[in-house]
């Protein structure tokens, strides 16, 4: 299976605080997914990312949620100010394809964001 | 939106059983339903996947079975090992996935 890596694997914040999550996906991929998972529920959707630009969000994604592309292999989510109920497993995603719909997306391990 | 309800929530089973879980999904231009297994503390991993020009698909002792018509999707895992037990998780997908809130499979000795 493709590999996807994230770090760090657990993060520990004051609320109000900004963090930074960070992914590597699948070689020379452009698209690519954030989701997060509270304890206990569902994974939900965060948002799509295709070629430095944000390609579909959630409404969970608000403006204290932002997305980059800092360098050729690296994507982060940055959280500006955490608040206790953002506390949750995010994962990146990546596609194997060309991010279609029908794309296999494989998971990173996550990062468990703790809020404090 | 999409939305992906998957029952039942907890599954137990004697080793050697068999397994299904089932999913209902609303949006019916979803094309792809993949399915996860999550152990504790881990991303998910997809185990299967079928598109919606198939009706089924099977992989050793997993199978997978979709209905378009009636918009639902099965997971079905025959001869069940200790090592099964996990969460499972079905997911419908039009560009994004939308996962249904999972299964935690229990498979006993």
């Amino acid at each position: 299976e493709p590999e996807v890596t994230q770090t760090p694997s657990h993060q520990v914040t004051q609320m109000g605080q900004e963090v930074i999550l960070r992914c590597v996906p699948i070689s020379n991929h452009l698209y690519f997914y954030w989701y997060r998972q509270i304890l206990g529920q569902k994974v939900e959707f965060l948002v799509s990312f295709y070629n430095n630009e944000i390609s579909e969000k959630s409404e969970i994604f608000d403006d204290q949620f932002s997305v980059e592309r800092p360098d050729g292999s690296n994507f982060t989510l940055k959280i500006r100010s955490t608040k206790l109920e953002d506390s949750a497993m995010y994962f990146c995603a990546s596609p194997v394809g060309g991010g279609t719909s029908t794309d296999t997306q494989y998971f990173g391990p996550g990062t468990r964001l703790t809020v404090l | 939106g999409e939305n992906v309800e998957q029952h039942p929530s907890t599954l137990s089973v004697q080793e050697g059983d068999s397994a299904v879980i089932k999913c209902t999904y609303s949006d019916s231009a979803s094309n792809y339903f993949p399915w996860y297994k999550q152990e504790l503390g881990k991303g998910p991993q997809l185990i299967i996947d079928i598109r919606s020009n198939v009706g089924e698909k099977k992989d050793q002792r997993i199978a997978v079975t979709l209905n378009k018509t009636a918009k639902h999707f099965s997971l079905h895992i025959t001869e069940t090992q200790p090592e099964d037990s996990a969460v499972y998780f079905c997911a419908a997908s039009w560009r994004k996935l939308t996962f249904g809130t999972g299964t935690q499979l229990k498979v006993e000795l």
